[in-house]
């Protein structure tokens, strides 16, 4: 079974400081991986998507990682703001199965 | 452009009422998704609809159940006799491609039931 686990499940963190989340999958074969920010209430929004063949992708402050060998991500978000509390999650696709794999999420709260 | 429009974003029914929950994908996008989010657990995949076709349902209840996407007018996930377990958070995703490829998934903002 395609599995994504995330870790910490939660995380606080004060203003200012850097912090990075883990996503491990056992996802096979590997098409994409995700990671898309879910504030509370809302729907999730697209941060950044990495194939096989990337191994670091941007977005502003936050930078996502791909290792495809280990089959492990991580997010990295620096100089947090309070605007970054929310849920993220990390999504891993296969070529052809458009069920995805979401994992449960870490949630995210930034403290002035 | 509009973004994936869910409706209602908040619905509360009583126990053995239906529920009906629409979502209007981004315009161009003919791929919808329905996922279902329970509170501190990752989004379940439900459904995936085409114009007029189901694609895959495996997702969903057998019973009580149903999607569609017709082809006017938004997707509907309908809930017959609703129970105190439908309560969730309930999201339609939409894409210009079939889900899976390189391609973006954009969510609608979720409908919330409520059964009390």
């Amino acid at each position: 079974k395609n599995q994504v686990e995330q870790s910490p499940q939660s995380l606080i963190i004060l203003e200012g400081k850097n912090c990075t989340l883990q996503c491990n999958y056992t996802v096979s074969p590997f098409s994409n991986l995700r990671w898309y920010k879910q504030d509370t209430g809302r729907g999730p929004v697209s941060l950044t998507i990495m194939t096989f063949s990337e191994n670091t992708k941007s977005n502003g402050r936050y930078t996502a990682t791909l290792d495809a060998d280990t089959k492990q991500s991580s997010l990295h978000i620096t100089a947090s703001q309070l605007s970054d509390s929310a849920s993220y999650i990390c999504v891993v696709s296969s070529p052809n199965d458009y069920k995805l794999s979401f994992g449960a999420g870490t949630t995210v709260t930034v403290r002035a | 452009n509009a973004g994936v429009m869910q409706n209602p974003r908040h619905l509360v029914r009583r126990r053995g009422q239906e529920a009906r929950l629409r979502c209007s994908p981004m315009k161009g996008h003919s791929h919808v998704y329905w996922y279902r989010q329970l509170p501190e657990e990752g989004l379940k995949f439900m459904v995936y609809l085409q114009k007029e076709n189901i694609i895959d349902e495996s997702g969903m209840p057998k019973e009580r159940f149903s999607a569609e996407f017709p082809k006017e007018g938004p997707s509907i996930l309908r809930i017959q006799q609703v129970v105190r377990g439908d309560s969730a958070a309930y999201f339609c995703a939409s894409s210009p491609e079939r889900a899976g490829s390189a391609g973006e998934l954009f969510f609608g903002e979720g409908s919330r039931l409520t059964v009390l």
